[in-house]
């Protein structure tokens, strides 16, 4: 069974900061989702990442995918305000469920003036 | 291009009335779709995958009586929430995907489910 941990679950953090958040992932997948969630919203797409060493860049956010550690990170540059949401990874499987999402628990992050 | 719209975005209704929840790809052919169910401050469970014109494949744990999916065509998947109670409150979210496998999947804005 693939299992997606996230870490941390809650960061709280000043804005011009720099932080990471890790996604672990336990069985082998090609594909890795970052999304954005802000409250009472439903999910925006940031990054797919589809190899070992993918690293992808949009704004003060990287992502990046380590497929033999099963790791992608999402690193946050100088972060502001408008960064405060919900990040979720996600990845594929493709067992019996015809290539679904399996999802972390998500990282609520806040940033704070 | 790619939108998934999704109907309506907020419900409110009694206890045992029955809930039908549309999600529409606006511009593309949707083989398969995909309903998530979130609760408060969780993350996104998947509830069922269905493919257009044969019977949705649903997760262990979810009553396939309880939610009622429908794929009938190839831009458009209902979830009917039948006899709702309040454990049922949650958001729900769809998704789609065309062609295979390997392509993205599409989310809607969500529906928020209030059952009072």
């Amino acid at each position: 069974e693939l299992k997606v941990e996230q870490n941390p679950l809650f960061l709280s953090m000043q804005e011009g900061k720099n932080y990471t958040i890790y996604c672990n992932y336990s069985t082998t997948s090609d594909r890795l989702y970052w999304y954005r969630q802000d409250p009472g919203k439903s999910l925006e797409s940031l990054f797919v990442l589809l190899s070992n060493g993918a690293v992808k860049q949009e704004g003060r956010l990287m992502a990046s995918l380590d497929t033999k550690a099963r790791l992608s990170t999402l690193h946050i540059t100088a972060a502001v305000h408008d960064l405060s949401a919900t990040y979720f990874c996600a990845v594929i499987t493709y067992g019996g469920s015809q290539g679904n999402l399996i999802f972390g628990k998500g990282t609520k992050l806040s940033v704070k003036p | 291009g790619a939108v998934v719209s999704q109907h309506p975005s907020w419900v409110i209704c009694k206890s045992g009335t029955s809930v039908k929840i549309e999600c529409r790809s606006l511009d593309f052919q949707a083989t398969t779709m995909f309903w998530y169910r979130q609760f408060p401050k969780q993350s996104l469970m998947l509830m069922a995958t269905s493919n257009e014109g044969s019977k949705a494949t649903y997760e262990q744990g979810v009553e396939k009586d309880k939610f009622l999916i429908n794929h009938a065509s190839l831009t458009l998947s209902t979830l009917t929430v039948t006899s709702a109670h309040p454990e049922d409150s949650s958001f729900y979210i769809c998704s789609a995907r065309y062609v295979a496998g390997n392509q993205p999947q599409h989310f809607g804005d969500g529906t928020r489910l209030s059952i009072l």
